[in-house]
């Protein structure tokens, strides 16, 4: 089955202790995002991938690493985290922005941040 | 980032009525516009998306329409149904197929409720 998934789907945490979301897409997508949602805010962009090894910022990069050193897989990474980070993240795919932009979502992951 | 501005916030509607939700933006750069629906406790999927050359499209009970001179696109539900509840966002890209192409700005969102 094609699909984006997440973990862990929900994470509880305190302050300063780093933490990874993991993401994987099974669909051999190049392009990969990491996004959060937050209410009355809509998603934000964190980072972007468009391929393996190439990452870029979004309108929402401070306090988040990524790394993209496979093409399935896009992990998220906190290194010191705040609870200005908790928050509902969304991991997403799509096939390649010279194709096509649908991007598919993984089922999101509910971080506090204590 | 460049901004979006999406209204209403929320929009409550009779079944059968049509919604209609408007996003605005300001960088005339910005040419792919997509609409992605989100359940409650669920992800966003794609519904309707359009392209900076074009006016408007259609799919079933659903359009979209843009106008790049006044720099804003909507969003039209016709004959609308209790499943169609759900919040909407609006986004897009910049400059899509150019440099910066992969950032994805979206609207903050409009909770439609439709009630029976």
């Amino acid at each position: 089955e094609a699909q984006v998934t997440q973990n862990p789907r929900y994470l509880i945490t305190v302050t300063g202790k780093k933490l990874t979301v993991t993401c994987s897409q099974n669909m051999n997508h190049e392009y990969m995002s990491w996004y959060r949602q937050d209410p009355g805010l809509g998603l934000r962009q964190i980072y972007y991938s468009m391929n393996v090894e190439v990452t870029d910022k979004g309108d929402v990069p401070e306090g988040y690493k990524v790394s993209r050193k496979e093409k399935r897989n896009f992990p998220l990474i906190l290194e010191s985290p705040s609870p200005n980070q908790t928050s509902l993240y969304f991991c997403a795919s799509s096939i390649s922005l010279y194709l096509t932009y649908e991007q598919y979502f993984g089922p999101g992951t509910r971080l506090t941040v204590t | 980032g460049e901004n979006v501005e999406q209204h209403p916030s929320t929009l409550s509607v009779q079944e059968g009525d049509s919604a209609v939700i408007k996003c605005t933006y300001s960088d005339s750069a910005s040419n792919y516009f997509p609409w992605y629906k989100q359940e409650l406790g669920k992800r966003p999927q794609l519904i309707i998306d359009i392209r900076s050359n074009v006016g408007e499209k259609k799919d079933q009970r659903i359009a979209v329409t843009l106008n790049k001179t006044a720099k804003h696109f909507s969003l039209h539900i016709t004959e609308t149904q209790p499943e169609d509840s759900a919040v909407y966002f609006c986004a897009l890209i910049r400059n899509a197929g150019g440099t910066s192409y992969g950032k994805l700005t979206f609207g903050q969102g409009t909770i439609l409720t439709v009630h029976p």
